[in-house]
């Protein structure tokens, strides 16, 4: 049973608007969580990430939601360009720190269209 | 950032062989993983190690097998490769706070 689940495959937008990816987990001993963009072929990328004490956290043209009541998480990405066009994979940690084992969801590939 | 490289990047193999997948880090993290992924799937944690002449096993089960000699080094190893093998395997360190990710190996057994 899928305990980080992202329900969108893909998402399509334009140049310049914003990007809203999605994920929802179910294990309520997740306290940590991540977000990685992947190009095909290369490793996973660090974006951003939120420990379960916040609710918001924004770096860049990043933010990351949190609402823990929903089980739910979401990256905004604003203004989304051509270049963030990627797979984007959501992951939670149980212990806290984020540097014991992460579960992952299955990803949604993003497309930014020019 | 981690620097955390990975070699061969890609590597086809016939059955049987046995093979190691090669991961480094020049960060100093004690913490080391690795990943299996199938396309459009996600990330399967398959071993670990919290430091030198410490490995668990993952999640996902694995016929591979790890060492952790040095701080820098975590490889892997797959005794006689199969086509069920055939995967993409990345290897991640990290100190505290997020995981990082090296390039990857994509591996084809025949």
């Amino acid at each position: 049973d899928q305990q980080v689940k992202q329900n969108s495959p893909s998402l399509s937008v334009q140049e310049g608007r914003i990007s809203i990816l999605n994920c929802d987990y179910t294990n309520s001993m997740f306290d940590y969580f991540l977000w990685y963009k992947k190009y095909p072929a290369e490793g996973p990328t660090f974006l951003i990430s939120i420990s379960s004490i916040k609710d918001k956290n924004e770096d860049g043209r990043f933010t990351v939601f949190l609402n823990k009541s929903a089980k739910h998480l979401s990256l905004h990405i604003v203004p989304s360009q051509p270049g963030d066009s990627a797979v984007y994979f959501c992951a939670a940690s149980g212990l806290g720190g984020g540097s014991e084992k992460l579960v992952f969801g299955k990803g949604t590939k993003l497309t930014v269209n020019p | 950032e981690a620097d955390i490289y990975q070699t061969p990047r890609y590597l086809v193999i016939g059955t049987g062989k046995k093979i190691t997948l090669e991961c480094s880090q020049t960060m100093g993290h004690d913490k080391m993983y690795w990943y299996q992924q199938d396309p459009g799937m996600e990330l399967h944690l398959i071993h670990y190690s919290y430091g030198v002449n410490s490995t668990e096993k993952g999640d996902l089960s694995s016929e591979s097998t790890v060492s952790r000699i040095r701080t820098e080094h975590f490889p892997l190893t797959l005794e006689s490769a199969r086509p069920s093998h055939t995967s993409q395997y990345l290897c991640a360190s990290s100190v505290a706070g997020p995981q990082y990710f090296g390039p990857g190996t994509r591996l084809t057994v025949l």
